[in-house]
């Protein structure tokens, strides 16, 4: 099956820092999504992204389908963006999602 | 997007007992997914709920431990059979309303078996 790849694995960053985290796969994909889940276990959709760069605030993603990669970038971080951010892809249609392992991230304050 | 309510969202139970979580939608959806999050780690499809038909489940996980139930277009029931403690993780609900679109999630269900 296809592979998800997330780098880095953890970070930790001062408050108001930016940040740019990759997901890499490893087969042609119909759906990439982008999600945060928070303290709680909640999985909050952020992108919907097989293919170009969406904005929302101070994050933004990019998808380059031909290349196999997708890049999260958070601006401005506020202590609120701490948790994990998980990448997954599908090959869309009746398929469930493939998750990355996530990159786990921490704002001090 | 949808409103998707899981029940328990979370319980504690003994080894060898079976647990049956329930994932509502507040609307039709075309295509349903549970999945599992053991501690720690990345989600992981247990299988895809077709209306009318028995699951389609991934490799590594059969119908006689996770038999699933989804008798109308919003509403499945996963049942966690026979637990042990391994099979202490988040349990989630996920819908796609049309094809080529988002997936969204339920707020998931901790099992923690004792």
């Amino acid at each position: 099956g296809i592979q998800v790849e997330q780098s880095p694995p953890d970070l930790i960053l001062q408050e108001g820092a930016n940040s740019t985290l990759r997901c890499n796969f490893s087969d042609s994909v119909n759906n990439l999504q982008w999600f945060h889940q928070n303290p709680w276990g909640q999985l909050i959709n952020l992108f919907y992204i097989p293919s170009g760069t969406k904005q929302n605030g101070r994050l933004s993603a990019t998808t380059v389908a031909t290349e196999r990669y997708s890049l999260l970038y958070i601006s401005s971080s506020q202590t609120t963006d701490s948790g994990v951010y998980f990448c997954a892809v599908g090959g869309g249609g009746a398929d469930g999602l493939t998750f990355g392992k996530g990159t786990h991230l921490i704002i001090q304050p | 997007s949808a409103v998707i309510s899981q029940k328990p969202s979370r319980d504690i139970c003994q080894r060898g007992t079976s647990l049956t979580i329930q994932c509502q939608v507040d609307s039709q959806v075309t295509m349903m997914f549970w999945y599992r999050q053991q501690p720690g780690q990345s989600l992981t499809l247990i299988a895809t709920a077709n209306q009318g038909s028995e699951a389609t489940y991934e490799s590594g996980f059969v119908i006689d431990k996770f038999p699933i139930s989804r008798p109308n277009l919003t509403f499945s029931t996963l049942t966690v059979s026979n637990m042990s403690p391994e099979d202490s993780s988040i349990y989630l609900c996920s819908v796609v309303l049309k094809q080529w679109t988002e997936a969204f999630f339920g707020q998931g269900t901790r099992l923690t078996v004792v």
